[in-house]
């Protein structure tokens, strides 16, 4: 029973196109983020809610927009997919007192923009 | 400005010596700290953290250990196992800023070799 799940684990698309991610958390957690990793490996937060309200929102083009229905969900919409947006994005819940106890992340999204 | 750095790319050791990963930070404001092991096309997992009122702190084969005036930590894992080979994270956050927001490293990748 997967804790925190994403949709989907592979895109391929072209510039241009605009295409969402989905993430669904079982856990009961009430922050969500998006990571995102680049080639470099690097893990960079993108965007944190805590039950559905915005906390987090670090600079990131504004071509990608969350949407948090509710606090087991939380999805990345990206308009006009450009080359550089090209990367493996994480979603990940904490429960309060994350800092000790950590985030459960998603298997991850591989966007390849073409 | 990155403000958590793990300086050694690779690591690679013989399976049951001992494993060293090290990691740095600049904000002196990071309390919390934590590594995570990450496997491909997986998300990372959470392994162990410290706070910073800790020195030192222990699980079974892992051990992490933090030098507040250095802005040190580090990972030992010991004996290491092949099934050890992973990318491993460190990240830090501050209790009373960032909104929980967990600052990742751009990992060390550890091999262990039966």
């Amino acid at each position: 029973d997967t804790a925190v799940s994403q949709t989907p684990k592979y895109l391929v698309t072209q510039m241009g196109n605009d295409k969402s991610i989905k993430c669904e958390q079982n856990l009961g957690h009430d922050t969500m983020y998006w990571y995102k990793q680049d080639s470099k490996k690097f893990l960079k937060i993108m965007f944190s809610y805590n039950n559905k309200e915005l906390i987090i929102n670090e600079t990131v083009p504004n071509r990608f927009s969350p949407k948090s229905p509710d606090k087991a969900h939380l999805n990345l919409h990206i308009n006009s997919l450009e080359l550089g947006d090209s990367a493996v994005y994480f979603c990940a819940s904490s429960p309060p007192g994350n800092h000790y106890y950590g985030y459960t992340f998603g298997s991850g999204t591989r966007l390849t923009v073409v | 400005d990155q403000q958590v750095k793990q300086n050694s790319p690779s690591l690679s050791v013989q399976e049951g010596r001992i494993s060293i990963l090290n990691c740095d930070y600049t904000n002196s404001m990071f309390d919390y700290f934590l590594w995570y092991k990450k496997y491909p096309a997986e998300g990372p997992t959470f392994l162990i953290s410290i706070s910073s009122i800790k020195d030192k702190n222990e699980d079974g084969r892992f051990t992490v250990f933090l030098n507040k005036s250095a802005k040190h930590l580090s990972l030992h894992i010991v004996p290491s196992q092949p099934g050890d080979s992973a990318v491993y994270f460190c990240a830090a956050s501050s209790y009373n800023t960032n909104a929980g927001k967990s600052t990742f490293g751009d990992g060390t990748t550890l091999t262990v070799k039966p």
